[in-house]
């Protein structure tokens, strides 16, 4: 059974900085590409970061990028997310997800989500 | 960069009735967009992926069409399960992005 498990998550206050991980188990992690997403409270989805199966190619949605790093350990099983410069606006559930084989980037398998919340 | 654009942005229905959903982007992106289901505290579900092929497990209920900028995500027979809210999301190209989405709730 596919699973993902995020964790990190938490208070912090504008201009800090936060790591986030997804565990994953359930699958040959290495072979799946991943990606972040995050929630507002009371928003829609908005797609945040993109890593390969093998780590080298990585995309980032504008509102993050030069923030946000988006990484992962292979032999671990886990997926990170570094989150520095923090802003109000960065206040969301964070869900990791995995890309669908066939179309990298659709994203067939979700985690709970970890909460994020950015304030003085 | 594309913008997906999900219209109407609420849906009132009952069970049993059909439910037309729509998704338009800003410029073409082939077929390669997705339809997905979130239940309130609950994480999004694959429905749909590539315009219309559906995910493992999603009932036959639910079904896409489109291709280019226009796109349906249809409900032929709305089961009490099915109130929630629907997103589409592009992978033509990066940065992906998801529309605002679809609340379908119950008349």
């Amino acid at each position: 059974e596919v699973q993902l498990v995020e964790s990190g998550g938490g208070l912090v206050q504008p201009g800090g900085s936060l790591r986030l991980s997804c565990a994953a188990s359930g699958f040959t992690f290495s072979s799946y590409s991943m990606h972040w997403v995050r929630q507002a409270p009371g928003k829609g989805l908005e797609w945040v970061s993109y890593i390969s199966g093998p780590g080298g190619t990585r995309y980032y949605a504008d509102s993050v990028k030069g923030r946000f790093t988006i990484s992962r350990d292979n032999d671990k099983n886990s997926l990170y997310l570094q989150m520095n410069s923090l802003r109000a606006e960065d206040t969301a559930v964070y869900y990791c997800a995995r890309g669908l084989k066939a179309a990298a980037g659709t994203l067939d398998y979700w985690g709970q989500g970890t909460l994020v919340t950015v304030s003085s | 960069e594309i913008v997906l654009t999900q219209s109407p942005a609420t849906l009132s229905l009952s069970p049993g009735e059909r439910a037309t959903l729509s998704c338009r982007a800003s410029q073409s992106i082939s077929s390669y967009l997705a339809w997905y289901q979130q239940k309130s505290g609950q994480a999004p579900r694959l429905l749909i992926y590539d315009a219309s092929n559906r995910a493992t497990g999603i009932p036959a209920r639910f079904s896409g069409s489109g291709s280019g900028t226009d796109f349906t995500l249809t409900i032929s027979s709305l089961e009490p399960e099915d109130f929630a809210v629907y997103y589409c999301q592009q992978r033509s190209n990066w940065p992906s992005c998801f529309g605002g989405g679809t609340k379908v709730e119950i008349k």
